[in-house]
């Protein structure tokens, strides 16, 4: 079965910082992976999502993760943060050997200062 | 516009009282999972369904009922909630399978009583 860890629960980061979010997932073969965010008061939306392929991935809203097989991590990465980026971010693992499930960590909470 | 809808988005009830959420998409996905949001355990998956007629448990279906008599509508329904199914429910559709994207509801407020 799959897991995902997301070591860090709460995160500052100031106005026009870079911003990286740490992800790592436990599973045999190759996984699905996904960040998705949710901002206060909302349903999730997905950042972006890595199957196979460039390890490199870019998302919406500037946001690029990359996908490091050796470290089992699929981090979240902006150069410069917006107000706007203060929300919940979750990572997510899925399997091929099993379509429907999916495992959300624990999430990051992203507070933005001026 | 697509989207998922859920309703009621709040609601509280007592121990012991049957109550069904609603969960309905217009994107004519064939997968829909129900998820439950707690602080510090992010979502846990409940139910899923790959299919109309078609569900399986998730992480944490104890409690739970669903069904899935036709593609749009996915309930969930708790016969008998207990205090600790107090929680933030989302309901969430994808085209085919939970590795694809997918597209969350806005969510329902629970508390028991």
């Amino acid at each position: 079965a799959q897991s995902v860890t997301q070591p860090d629960i709460h995160i500052t980061v100031s106005e026009g910082a870079s911003l990286e979010l740490r992800c790592n997932y436990s599973y045999g073969a190759t996984p699905y992976l996904f960040w998705y965010v949710q901002s206060p008061g909302q349903g999730l939306q997905l950042l972006l999502k890595y199957f196979s392929g460039d390890t490199l991935v870019q998302g919406i809203k500037g946001f690029e993760a990359e996908f490091k097989r050796s470290q089992s991590s699929f981090n979240l990465r902006k150069p410069s943060v917006h107000w706007s980026d203060a929300a919940e971010y979750f990572c997510a693992v899925g399997a091929a050997d099993s379509w429907g499930k999916l495992q959300f960590g624990a999430g990051t909470q992203v507070v933005v200062t001026p | 516009e697509a989207q998922v809808t859920q309703n009621p988005r709040y609601l509280i009830t007592v121990t012991g009282k049957k109550l069904t959420v609603t969960c309905s998409q217009n994107m004519n996905h064939e997968y829909m999972s129900w998820y439950r949001q707690d602080p510090g355990l992010g979502l846990r998956q409940i139910y899923y369904s790959m299919n109309v007629e078609v569900t399986d448990k998730g992480d944490v279906p104890e409690g739970y009922k669903v069904s899935r008599k036709e593609k749009r509508n996915f309930p969930l329904i708790l016969e008998s909630p207990s205090p600790n199914q107090t929680s933030l429910y989302f309901c969430a559709s994808s085209l085919y399978s939970g590795t694809d994207t997918q597209y969350f509801g806005p969510g329902t407020r629970l508390t028991v009583l």
